[in-house]
């Protein structure tokens, strides 16, 4: 069974700090890895998405990698912004029982202080 | 106006009502899926449907049942409310790329508040 965990659980960091936010899976056959902002009381907003064949995806201040081989993916957010505190969420896609699902860490919230 | 929509945003309810989320979506996406939410256990899939035909059980479908009504809409169903059944809800949508990736990129729905006393 395909678990994925996000370490730490919470992160606090002063304002325009770089930052890791990290996240690992029990099973390679994934085929794509994504993550997810959530800001309280709402929901998820996809921030980006790695293919099984990529290494790594950036948009803007953010940059993802993937790791296959070691179960590995890493969240790096350069210049951290208040704005930026929410909760970090990874997800891996996965075929399970012949059908395709996503599976989710239980998230890392960040906050930045000014 | 929000792609994915859910109503109602917040419920509370008895144990033993009947209670049906709804979900609808203008992306014109054929996949769509129900989450719960619960704190310390993250986001676990309820049901999904890959199209109208289409219905699968997800890891958490015990006491809920699904209608996929149309492409554009998705229910989600509670016959008898149980007070652990209390969670946030999320509705998703997403659809296959046509370039022999699987993009699976997910777009949610700003959630579901039930409460059941």
């Amino acid at each position: 069974k395909q678990e994925v965990t996000q370490i730490p659980a919470a992160l606090s960091v002063p304002e325009g700090e770089n930052l890791v936010l990290n996240c690992s899976f029990t099973d390679s056959a994934i085929y794509n890895l994504q993550w997810f902002r959530q800001d309280p009381g709402k929901g998820l907003t996809s921030l980006l998405l790695i293919q099984s064949s990529q290494r790594e995806q950036t948009s803007g201040r953010l940059n993802a990698s993937l790791d296959k081989s070691s179960g590995r993916s890493t969240l790096y957010i350069a210049a951290s912004q208040p704005g930026d505190s929410a909760t970090y969420l990874c997800a891996g896609s996965i075929t399970q029982g012949g059908s395709e699902k996503l599976v989710f860490g239980k998230g890392t919230k960040l906050t930045v202080n000014p | 106006d929000a792609d994915v929509t859910q109503t109602p945003r917040n419920r509370i309810t008895k144990t033993g009502k009947r209670i049906m989320l709804e979900c609808s979506q203008t992306k014109g996406h054929d996949r769509m899926y129900w989450y719960r939410q619960d704190p310390g256990l993250g986001l676990r899939l309820i049901y999904y449907s890959f199209d109208v035909k289409d219905i699968n059980k997800g890891e958490i479908s015990d006491g809920y049942s699904v209608s996929r009504q149309a492409q554009a809409k998705f229910s989600l169903s509670l016959e008898s409310a149980i007070p652990n059944q209390t969670a946030l809800y999320f509705c998703a949508t997403s659809d296959l790329a046509g370039t022999g990736y699987k993009t699976d990129t997910q777009y949610f729905g700003p959630g579901t508040r039930l409460t059941v006393l």
